[in-house]
């Protein structure tokens, strides 16, 4: 299995508060992802890291900001959480090199809830 | 933009029959993916296809793309309890390594 853990795993928290949430690689992918999922919607890709400091915006970025100050670490972080942010949202790597096909390994992922 | 097309979005199927799931994409990609979700879990590797023509079998499940059509299918094949899941498509657009994926196909496979 991919070295792959997130955090916290469940949060509940109020609208209006700031909310980080973790995702830590122990595979030195250089790739790195943070979907939401729900239902209907199925996941959608909110941002994503092609290295240090290297990040992009993905379906739905709006209220969301990432960090990659290290290989290892991928935060997303909603400034202002609204009830609509009421998500589970995983996490997902990949890698390139070493004949890697691309396919994704993801973490357990994060149930978050605003009220 | 890439738009990634699944369906049936709900599939209830008997024990022993065959079905397919099919995936449309809007733009050219020559890297398709398919994952499966338990109830309450993540989700884990089936499939990768990464040029036209690739098929790919393992137990009662086989992928196939088509790059051309911008089509890949997902076919069970004497379905069994077990296989019940959601299962999604995910498609690499132009190999730029960012990933759209379906909205999953839920499959329930009756005894």
């Amino acid at each position: 299995d991919a070295g792959i853990t997130q955090s916290p795993r469940h949060k509940v928290t109020e609208t209006g508060t700031p909310v980080t949430l973790r995702c830590h690689q122990t595979e030195n992918h250089r790739y790195m992802y943070w979907y939401r999922q729900d239902p209907g919607h199925g996941l959608r890709l909110i941002h994503y890291s092609y290295g240090v400091k290297d990040t992009d915006k993905g379906e739905v970025s709006d209220g969301y900001s990432v960090s990659r100050s290290k290989t290892e670490d991928f935060l997303l972080t909603l400034e202002s959480a609204t009830s609509s942010q009421t998500s589970v949202y995983f996490c997902a790597i990949t890698g390139t090199s070493g004949g890697r096909t691309g396919e994704l390994f993801f973490g357990e992922g994060s149930r978050l809830t605003v009220l | 933009e890439l738009k990634v097309e699944q369906n049936p979005l709900f599939l209830s199927m008997q024990e022993g029959k065959n079905y397919t799931i099919y995936c449309n994409y809007s733009t050219t990609s020559d890297r398709l993916y398919w994952y499966r979700q338990d109830p309450g879990k993540s989700l884990e590797s089936l499939f990768v296809l990464l040029s036209n023509g690739a098929v790919k079998q393992e137990g009662r499940l086989m992928a196939s793309l088509d790059t051309k059509a911008r089509l890949s299918t997902l076919h069970i094949t004497a379905a069994v309890h077990d296989l019940s899941a959601t299962y999604f498509c995910a498609v690499d657009l132009s190999g730029t390594y960012k990933y759209i994926f379906g909205t999953g196909t839920r499959l329930k496979v009756l005894a």
